[in-house]
């Protein structure tokens, strides 16, 4: 089946660091999304991508859509407090093709911020 | 504007047991889907549902398992003969029809005993 890399696996940097995390796949994704996880809640939705190539910002976060479909990056810039957290990129799964489908997470990179 | 609500937050069962987690998707999304997390693991798709159909449920274990999003009321997830083995997070997200963005609940945190 389908599986998404990310690296690194944690990160431990000062606030006031950019911060830059990746995610790889064998398979082609055609939507990467980019998701925060907080302990003990839900996941939230950051970033979504759907063109090869495109680089999409949301505040201090950029993340790009590989020329392949294969790969997508997460940059924070100027890193505070509250990023401390769990992210993951998603992919839909191509079983049923389509926008909607269930998403295929990697593992998670946990950012901690040492003040 | 209400995200995601599931509940309960935190369920208890005793292995045998049966577990009921539910879940109202956000105001104007037709699809659900549930995913199930253990600890320091990425979320794994279960189940995607429609209104009264299951589109895709790859993702779910073939026994003890069921999901409904009937027409009326919130989608349920069903685990019957709970074991230990079952004790994880279970998030619920929804999406408008065709979109590939899904936003999640708050989670459902099952322990067995």
């Amino acid at each position: 089946g389908q599986q998404l890399n990310q690296s690194p696996q944690s990160m431990f940097i000062q606030e006031g660091e950019d911060v830059s995390m990746n995610c790889t796949s064998s398979s082609i994704f055609n939507t990467w999304l980019w998701y925060k996880q907080d302990p003990g809640e839900g996941p939230v939705l950051l970033i979504a991508l759907y063109k090869a190539g495109e680089l999409t910002s949301n505040g201090r976060l950029t993340a790009q859509f590989g020329i392949t479909r294969k790969d997508s990056f997460l940059n924070i810039s100027a890193s505070i407090p509250s990023d401390v957290g769990i992210y993951f990129c998603a992919g839909p799964n191509l079983s049923s093709g389509g926008g909607a489908d269930g998403l295929t997470f990697g593992k998670g990179t946990h950012l901690i911020i040492q003040p | 504007n209400a995200g995601v609500m599931q509940n309960p937050r935190h369920l208890v069962r005793r292995r045998g047991q049966e577990a009921r987690l539910r879940c109202s998707p956000m105001k104007g999304h037709s699809h659900v889907y549930w995913y199930r997390q253990l600890p320091e693991e990425g979320l794994k798709f279960m189940v995607y549902l429609q209104k009264e159909n299951i589109i895709d449920e790859s993702g779910m274990p073939k026994e003890r398992f069921s999901a409904e999003f009937p027409k009326e009321g919130p989608s349920i997830l069903r685990i019957q003969q709970v074991v230990r083995g079952d004790s994880a997070a279970y998030f619920c997200a929804s999406s408008l029809q065709g979109a590939a963005e899904q936003y999640f609940g708050p989670g459902t945190r099952l322990t067995v005993t």
